[in-house]
């Protein structure tokens, strides 16, 4: 499968700060995406990344708050924007090869805001 | 859309018994469900997955079965080990249309030495 990297792993920022997390995978993917994972929870889709265009968002994700990028196939970036303490959790990207096969997720990043 | 359940969402074994995590679906076009390990702090991983043509899948200690008729599928670990400790997550898909998967709650296993 395919090698995910993503960075930061962790970060502690304050308030009203942004932050941008950068995921990168070794070969070319169709799909990306970005899930946040609170503390013993299941895991959420913020936004899939798509390559060249505007991501498509879930239900209360924006992208004024989670501005994404995609400029090619093997990298995405998720910035969680103006953070506040409810913005503290772990981010993962993801990556699907293509329809029908599974995702495999990077490390995570995890986040706190104080 | 689809909606997953995930039952239990704890449990706890003793060493080298077997352990049975269910989970149900709503959608019935739903035709690809994948199992995922989380370790504490740690992502989460593909175990096993399973599609709608399979009533069954094997993989060493673990199997997964399918019932398409009453939409729900469950994970089976026999011969639990210490290591199998961790929290398992479920999930459902589409697989014709892409992008969506649908994660259960997540249980968290306790394989008792």
């Amino acid at each position: 499968s395919a090698v995910i990297s993503q960075k930061p792993s962790r970060d502690i920022c304050q308030r009203g700060t942004s932050l941008t997390i950068q995921c990168q995978v070794d070969s070319q993917v169709t799909m990306m995406f970005w899930y946040r994972q609170q503390p013993g929870q299941s895991l959420t889709l913020i936004a899939t990344a798509n390559q060249g265009s505007e991501a498509t968002y879930e239900s209360g994700f924006v992208i004024d708050k989670f501005p994404i990028s995609r400029p090619n196939l093997t990298f995405s970036t998720l910035t969680v924007s103006n953070m506040s303490p409810e913005d503290s959790s772990i981010y993962l990207c993801s990556v699907r090869t293509g329809a029908g096969q599974p995702q495999h997720f990077g490390d995570g990043t995890r986040l706190s805001i104080l | 859309g689809e909606n997953v359940e995930q039952h239990p969402s704890t449990l706890s074994v003793q060493e080298g018994d077997s352990a049975v995590i269910k989970c149900t679906y709503s959608d019935s076009a739903s035709n690809y469900f994948p199992w995922y390990k989380q370790e504490l702090g740690k992502r989460p991983q593909l175990i096993i997955d399973i599609r709608s043509n399979v009533g069954e899948k094997k993989d060493q200690r673990i199997a997964v079965t399918l019932n398409k008729t009453a939409k729900h599928f469950s994970l089976h670990i026999t011969e639990t080990q210490p290591e199998d400790s961790a929290v398992y997550f479920c999930a459902a898909s589409i697989s014709s249309t892409g992008n969506q998967f649908y994660f259960g709650t997540g249980t968290s296993l306790t394989v008792i030495p």
